[in-house]
Order: C-alpha cells, then sequence, then structure tokens
C-alpha cells in the first residue's frame, strides 16, 4: 500500500468546516484513498473512500487532486463530537487476499473548539 | 443493535495464564479481522478470515491462534500471556474483503 502522510494535529471551531490533508504522492492508478476515524476509546469508524472522482456522503466530502498524489476530507460544519484522530488510508480495491488489510499510519488528531 | 460486538470489553490478567476474546458480526459480513491497537495507538493488522479460511496472518507469534467456528464468529485466544501483549484489540468485518470495515469498540487486555 502507497504511504500517506497526514499532520499530527489540527484545530477547528465548532460549526467551521473542517479540512484535513493528506499526502500519497506514491499512489498507483488501482489504489483508492479511504478515511476513517477514531474517536477515544471507541473503533475506528468508516467516514468515506473515493479513486479519483469527488466523493460526498452523510458524513463528510473527499476531494481528491487531479494528479491523485493528495486528498482533503472535508467536514462540513464540525461539532464537539467530530474530535477524532482520522486516518487516510490508501489500498487496493480490487484485489484479495493479504491486500484486504487496512494499515494505518499516525493520523490527524483534529480537536474541535467551542 | 450492536453490529461487531466483542467480549469482554476488559480483560486483566497476570503473565503466563491463557485467555480468549470473543467476536461476533451480525451484519452477515464475509470476512473477519483482528487488530491490534499498543500503548502508543499504533493499529496493526494481526488476522483476517474469509468465510472461515484465514487469508492474512501478520506475523503474529504462535501463542496467538485465532478460530472461526463459523463466519459470523472469530475468536482470538491466546497462550502463555506476556507483558507486551497488553494493548486494546479490535475486531473489524467487511461484506468482502475490500469493502470498508467495520469495527468492535475494543479489548482492552492489561496483564499484570
Amino acid at each position: 500500500d502507497a504511504k500517506t502522510t497526514q499532520p499530527p494535529s489540527m484545530d477547528c471551531a465548532e460549526g467551521r468546516a473542517a479540512n484535513l490533508p493528506c499526502n500519497h504522492s506514491t499512489i498507483s492508478g488501482n489504489e483508492y484513498v479511504y478515511w476513517y476515524r477514531q474517536i477515544h476509546s471507541q473503533g475506528p469508524q468508516y467516514i468515506i473512500h473515493g479513486l479519483k472522482n469527488n466523493e460526498t456522503n452523510e458524513m463528510a466530502s473527499l476531494i481528491i487532486t487531479e494528479d491523485r498524489k493528495s486528498s482533503t476530507l472535508i467536514l462540513p460544519h464540525a461539532t464537539l463530537r467530530d474530535t477524532a484522530v482520522y486516518y487516510c488510508i490508501v489500498r487496493v480495491f480490487n484485489s484479495g487476499g493479504s491486500n484486504y488489510k487496512l494499515t494505518f499510519g499516525k493520523g490527524t488528531l483534529l480537536t474541535v473548539n467551542p | 443493535d450492536t453490529a461487531v460486538s466483542q467480549t469482554p470489553k476488559y480483560l486483566v490478567t497476570q503473565m503466563g495464564n491463557d485467555k480468549s476474546i470473543k467476536c461476533e458480526q451480525n451484519l452477515g459480513h464475509d470476512t473477519m479481522y483482528w487488530y491490534k491497537q499498543d500503548s502508543k495507538k499504533f493499529l496493526k493488522i494481526m488476522f483476517s478470515y474469509n468465510n472461515k479460511e484465514l487469508i492474512i496472518n501478520e506475523t503474529v507469534p504462535n501463542r496467538f491462534s485465532p478460530k472461526s467456528p463459523d463466519k459470523a464468529h472469530l475468536n482470538l485466544h491466546i497462550n502463555s500471556l506476556e507483558l507486551g501483549d497488553s494493548a486494546v484489540y479490535f475486531c473489524a468485518s467487511s461484506p468482502r474483503g475490500n469493502q470498508p470495515q467495520h469495527f468492535g469498540d475494543g479489548t482492552r487486555l492489561s496483564i499484570l
């Protein structure tokens, strides 16, 4: 899996948009970008994933640059409950066996402040 | 309804003991996983089963033995517990291996 780079921490004001960047300059053509988060004392939670087009769901939006070397996760209106460690993971989608695993990095600790 | 449930939530035991952690998912998923999160908060895959067949075994000591009696359950048995086994163990499942994974809330194992 391609390596990802994320800032160790970020702050965001409650109600504002939180934009979390991720660099994945060695991403391959068949690798997807996944985002998970881990709220304190809980298991990781899937947020969103994409290949090259921008994606949106009820939790967040994912913006992937045209060259696919970086992406941004956007939480449009951050709340205190969004305080968590956010992980950007790059993984091959259409393959089996050992590629099923998620390789977690250190992630970004997002702190949403009142 | 809890989608991926692990028991126990907390496990405190002495070095050298043997213990098991159970995991059940009610999502109808085919693939299940065990991850370990150490004191530095790094999350690492340990095992994965697909339809009761072992597909990932990531250089985990032989003291750790996963067992999948059916595709809804993946248990983890640990023999001769060591201090370094203290960690949070997360179970997860996915419809297929390449689909998003759903995690349980973890089992916090402390070795005295």
